[in-house]
């Protein structure tokens, strides 16, 4: 199946401050691409997700960037809030294949007021 | 968003008793769920595709005869632990998705079992 890496494992920001998180994924027939927020004891929920025909989108404080060529994919959260304060699952699918997401391995971001 | 609705939220059991966990989605179909294994402070790995009317598919390293899958209907999926141990123990937690191309995943609220 797919390999989806991802960076960094724990992130610390200020409050205010911007955090990136990176994804790369080995299969280039991945299409689809999400991020998931996932508070503790909680079930993931979806952020935002980019298709492979998109470089960018963006919603609110929260931004996906994708580079077909290089396989990699990332998110950027701007404005941090405390709020934001969660582990962020990256994940990549194959429509074709099964359809099954193959997940990071999560970033936990931690906020400080 | 749908709701996909999963039970129980955790159970304790008895090493070499089996473990039934049942995964609902409430107001749409789902011909595909999937099921996730998730340990603390980790990512959620994929252990099989459980598909309607047909073998669930497991993914590598997964054994299909301790995780029994079951997609008896369009809106139910069970995955059974048998003859669960301690290592067993962890969060397992089921998705599905509407329709089959690029669609967001929704997620059951995961099962804690604990093995004892």
């Amino acid at each position: 199946g797919e390999n989806v890496e991802q960076h960094p494992s724990t992130l610390s920001v200020q409050e205010g401050d911007s955090a990136v998180i990176k994804c790369t994924y080995s299969d280039s027939a991945s299409n689809y691409f999400p991020w998931y927020k996932q508070e503790l004891g909680k079930r993931p929920q979806l952020i935002i997700d980019i298709r492979s025909n998109v470089g960018e989108k963006k919603d609110q404080r929260i931004a996906v960037t994708l580079n077909k060529t290089a396989k990699h994919f990332s998110l950027h959260i701007t404005e941090t809030q405390p709020e934001d304060s969660a582990v962020y699952f990256c994940a990549a699918s194959i429509a074709n294949t099964g359809n099954q997401f193959y997940f990071g391995t999560g970033t936990s971001l931690t906020v400080i007021p | 968003g749908a709701v996909v609705s999963q039970h129980p939220s955790r159970v304790i059991c008895k090493s070499g008793t089996s473990v039934k966990i049942e995964c609902r989605s409430l107001d749409f179909q789902a011909t595909t769920m999937f099921w996730y294994r998730q340990f603390p402070k980790q990512s959620l790995m994929l252990m099989a595709t459980s598909n309607e009317g047909s073998k669930a598919t497991y993914e590598q390293g997964v054994e299909k005869d301790k995780f029994l899958i079951n997609h008896a209907s369009l809106t139910l999926s069970t995955l059974t632990v048998t003859s669960a141990h301690p290592e067993d123990s962890s969060f397992y937690i089921c998705s599905a998705r509407i329709g089959r191309v690029n669609t967001e995943a929704f997620f059951g609220q995961g099962t804690r079992l604990t093995v004892v």
